[in-house]
């Protein structure tokens, strides 16, 4: 069973760049596309984009100008950097393997998440 | 964007009720449609995929119907672990959007 989880910085000041890593194990980073998801503390979740093992992305317009996904396959990791961030970046952040099933994709292993706070 | 909306946004069950969420898409989406349950403090566990595909390991009484623009999560005899909130998701077109949720509580 493969097994993701999150690690970086829990607070991150106005106007830096947020930086996350996600370590997969149990499995090979190859042949999926991994995902970034993120919920704000007592809202819903919003899709931030992801990477294909080949390295293509595909980003949410809305983050589209400040994000940057990018794998490490040797060390069987990817990492998310969100630039320019404001409180309302504030979340859990949640990386994610994206499966394929006849093309319809879904995130069927996930991280546990990890709290991310934008405050001076 | 394409928006998801789920009805009702809250409900209150008993144990071996029947529940049904719905899910609608603001367009057609034909069936690129993934249902998700997440309990309190935890990551978000996929339940159904392709909007009646079974996700290995989840139990039975989960089901998933519908295509186009309206769908439908059922649990058939709500069990005392299945109190959470769902989530639909369509990734028929990018950016992937998520319906705002339904809290299933206790009755």
């Amino acid at each position: 069973q493969v097994q993701l989880q999150e690690s970086g910085p829990g607070l991150v000041k106005p106007s830096e760049t947020l930086s996350l890593t996600c370590t997969v194990s149990g499995g090979s980073i190859s042949d999926y596309r991994w995902s970034w998801i993120r919920q704000p503390p007592g809202k819903g979740l919003e899709w931030i984009g992801y990477i294909y093992y080949s390295g293509s992305t595909n980003y949410n317009p809305s983050l589209k100008s400040r994000v940057t996904i990018s794998l490490e396959t040797s060390k069987n990791q990817f990492s998310l950097r969100l630039s320019s961030v404001t409180a309302a970046d504030t979340a859990v952040y949640y990386c994610a393997r994206v499966a394929s099933s006849s093309f319809f994709l879904h995130c069927d292993n996930w991280g546990r998440g990890t709290l991310v706070t934008v405050s001076s | 964007d394409i928006q998801m909306t789920q009805s009702p946004s809250s409900l209150s069950a008993s144990v071996g009720d029947r529940v049904t969420i719905t899910c609608r898409a603001s367009q057609s989406i034909s069936s690129y449609l993934n249902w998700f349950q997440q309990k309190s403090g935890k990551a978000p566990k996929l339940l159904i995929y392709a909007a009646s595909s079974l996700q290995s390991g989840v139990p039975s009484r989960f089901s998933g119907s519908g295509s186009g623009s309206d769908f439908t999560l059922t649990i058939s005899s709500l069990q005392p672990e299945d109190f959470a909130t769902y989530y639909c998701q369509q990734s028929y077109n990018s950016p992937w959007t998520f319906g705002q949720g339904t809290k299933v509580e206790i009755k």
